[in-house]
């Protein structure tokens, strides 16, 4: 597509419930970024996937997150049991193999937990 | 630890003004800079810079790193209130392997008032 696009764009859940989020990348990037947004605070870097290499999981805060991804396309990334601490934005990005290219961000799922 | 970090945190400016906006970094094996503008969703590019002293432009935003410094500067020129977002300030390394992931900083606040 013409750009990165996540859904849901919003996303209201009770604590305790499990939720997906999807992204799909830019078509020919095959780096795929998830971060984290809280209110007035700065970007958290998740997880990052390249090709078929193992995924960087180092910015996944707890065993509830994970993310999975389907070979250089769609990504979904899971919170299961949700705490309202989870309540943020979404951001995915994507970039392509190239040296050192830009990552280009979607929309963003806004996460609130009730 | 790897860090970035921009200033002034907010800015209110009147439309027609100048406004420089500061980024440093302490960044291991420093390889780029990045500017984004994020208004109410996702940040957008606007420049990677690689070497020093080279501005990069782009209508009536430029951008320069300053290596020696650690530094980098975003200027934005007769300010519109269409300027009015957050500017996130972002660092890369050069790293082994295929971790890609940027050091953020938690951005500039720009209100531009009519």
């Amino acid at each position: 597509g013409a750009g990165v696009s996540q859904s849901p764009s919003n996303k209201v859940t009770e604590k305790g419930k499990d939720v997906e989020l999807r992204c799909d990348p830019i078509s020919g990037h095959t780096a795929l970024y998830w971060y984290r947004q809280r209110l007035g605070q700065g970007l958290e870097f998740l997880i990052y996937f390249q090709g078929n290499s193992a995924p960087d999981k180092s910015g996944l805060p707890s065993d509830r997150f994970s993310a999975e991804r389907t070979g250089e396309s769609v990504s979904t990334l899971t919170i299961q049991r949700t705490q309202q601490e989870d309540s943020a934005v979404y951001l995915c990005a994507s970039s392509s193999d190239l040296s050192n290219q830009p990552q280009h961000f979607g929309d963003g799922t806004r996460l609130s937990i009730l | 630890e790897d860090k970035v970090v921009q200033s002034p945190l907010s800015l209110v400016v009147h439309e027609g003004d100048t406004v420089t906006l500061n980024c440093s970094y302490e960044v291991t094996n420093f390889r780029s800079l990045l500017w984004y503008k994020q208004e109410k969703k996702a940040p957008t590019f606007l420049f990677m810079l690689t070497s020093s002293g080279i501005e990069k432009k782009s209508g009536r935003l430029s951008s320069i790193l300053d290596k020696k410094e650690l530094s980098s500067i975003l200027n934005i020129t007769a300010t519109q209130t269409g300027d009015s977002a957050i500017y996130l300030c972002a660092g890369t390394n050069f790293r082994t392997g295929n971790n890609r992931k940027l050091i953020w900083g938690l951005g500039t606040s720009l209100a531009v008032n009519p």
